[in-house]
């Protein structure tokens, strides 16, 4: 039979362009953010995180933006480069006990 | 490198059989994650360990279980498989529960066949 996947967004960009990222979160109890960077054969690796009593944290070349009148959430890459192609992963912590809940995925490609 | 390791990285068997997956959470860590990554489902969480006890369970299969021992190490037992328990298994630790910054480990690659 067919079958059935998750089809992740796509970014494509030329390296030295910067890259948005989005990711929207459906629970407005969520208090904290986090963006992950999953490279192929290895698990998530940490980027940079957000509460919800910030709109805007910056890290070295990349920015996390939250919006929690539209529950929306996005990552800024500056100056993109080949290595930082990967899956990024948003993800919210809705509950206790620092159990975070997955978004699907963007896909980002960098061109040299 | 998180610090997190998982063992072993690819594990091939078939539908019926059980196997037994190991986590060692980052020194210091006490709380330990297991996620499951399929193609279908995306990051899922499975259950999580505090120190030895279970804190939190998602979407666990009955014919899936875990446990922390004293050392702090995790196993994830998945029994009576079938094809479509194939899938990236992952562990992430912890300092405490109340920790939401997760460090995982490079997972276990599953396949049924």
């Amino acid at each position: 039979g067919e079958s059935v996947g998750l089809h992740l967004p796509t970014l494509s960009v030329q390296e030295g362009d910067n890259s948005i990222i989005n990711c929207a979160y459906s629970n407005s109890a969520s208090d904290y953010f986090i963006w992950y960077k999953q490279e192929s054969g290895k698990g998530p690796q940490f980027i940079i995180d957000i509460r919800s009593n910030m709109d805007k944290r910056q890290g070295q070349r990349v920015t996390v933006l939250l919006n929690k009148t539209v529950k929306h959430l996005s990552l800024q890459i500056a100056a993109t480069q080949p290595g930082d192609s990967a899956v990024y992963f948003c993800a919210e912590n809705r509950g206790r006990y620092g159990k975070l809940t997955f978004g699907q995925g963007t896909i980002l490609t960098v061109h040299p | 490198d998180s610090g997190v390791t998982q063992t072993p990285k690819h594990l091939i068997t078939a539908t019926g059989q059980r196997v037994t997956l190991r986590c060692s959470p980052r020194s210091g860590d006490l709380s330990v994650y297991w996620y499951q990554q399929s193609l279908d489902q995306g990051l899922q969480f499975l259950i999580q360990y505090y120190n030895g006890e279970e804190r939190a369970k998602g979407n666990i299969l009955e014919r899936f279980s875990a446990q922390q021992f004293p050392d702090l190490h995790s196993e994830l037992n998945l029994s009576s498989l079938e094809l479509g328990d194939s899938a990236l298994y992952f562990c992430a630790s912890s300092v405490r529960p109340g920790d939401e910054k997760l460090f995982f480990g490079s997972g276990t690659q599953l396949s049924v066949l």
